[in-house]
């Protein structure tokens, strides 16, 4: 079944504290992206990256980190530098094979501030 | 980056055509438009993508008119599992994109 797997489903961060979300995708894409939803709003790029072992800076990266170590994972972890933390994270993966470049979603992982 | 303007929200009753109208003015020369649905607490999912003219799958149908200023999604006769978000997107679709989730149209389907 080729998708994108996000876990956990729920996470819940203690202040100070970082958390890791995971992202895998069995896609073969070469490219991977990390978004923030805040309530009734659009998606917010945090980071993306086109290949492994490079990744760049998205619109809202300050108090995220994220590697690429393999094509198939893209983790991404909240600092305790991000103070406002609570929100709905979606993946998402693409392929630059063609003339289309869609993007495929996970199913989001929330995230809630104890 | 092109930027999009659609309905902040629509009703619609079950059964009707909905059609949801998104403006991208600036938009370039290589970039397409593309739709995206997202339930709540789901991922967006993609819908459909064209270039020019009409574009028409088994879940919609993308009306592109010749100056590409604007794009009409429509769906025939939506149903109450149509209600959600619907995002248009313009960009180039070769190699990476930046794309801007805009705050969508939130579609209502009423009984």
């Amino acid at each position: 079944d080729g998708g994108i797997t996000q876990s956990p489903k729920y996470l819940f961060r203690k202040e100070g504290q970082n958390v890791t979300l995971s992202c895998e995708q069995n896609l073969n894409h070469d490219a991977m992206y990390w978004y923030r939803q805040d309530p009734g709003q659009g998606l917010r790029l945090i980071y993306y990256s086109q290949i492994v072992n490079d990744f760049q800076k998205g619109d809202i990266a300050e108090g995220y980190s994220v590697s690429r170590e393999k094509k198939e994972s893209f983790p991404l972890t909240v600092t305790s530098a991000q103070k406002n933390p609570t929100a709905f994270y979606l993946c998402a993966s693409s392929s630059f094979l063609g003339p289309q470049n869609i993007q495929y979603f996970g199913a989001g992982t929330r995230l809630s501030v104890l | 980056l092109a930027k999009t303007t659609q309905p902040i929200s629509m009703d619609s009753y079950e059964g009707q055509e909905v059609n949801i109208t998104c403006s991208h003015n600036n938009i370039a020369t290589n970039d397409y438009i593309t739709w995206y649905q997202q339930f709540p607490s789901q991922g967006p999912r993609f819908i459909i993508q064209g270039y020019k003219t009409k574009v028409t799958n088994e879940v919609a149908s993308l009306f592109i008119p010749a100056d590409r200023k604007s794009s009409t999604l429509s769906l025939p006769r939506v149903s109450l599992s149509d209600t959600a978000v619907y995002y248009c997107l313009v960009g180039y679709s070769g190699g990476y994109q930046k794309v801007t989730f805009g705050t969508g149209t939130k579609l209502q389907v009423i009984p």
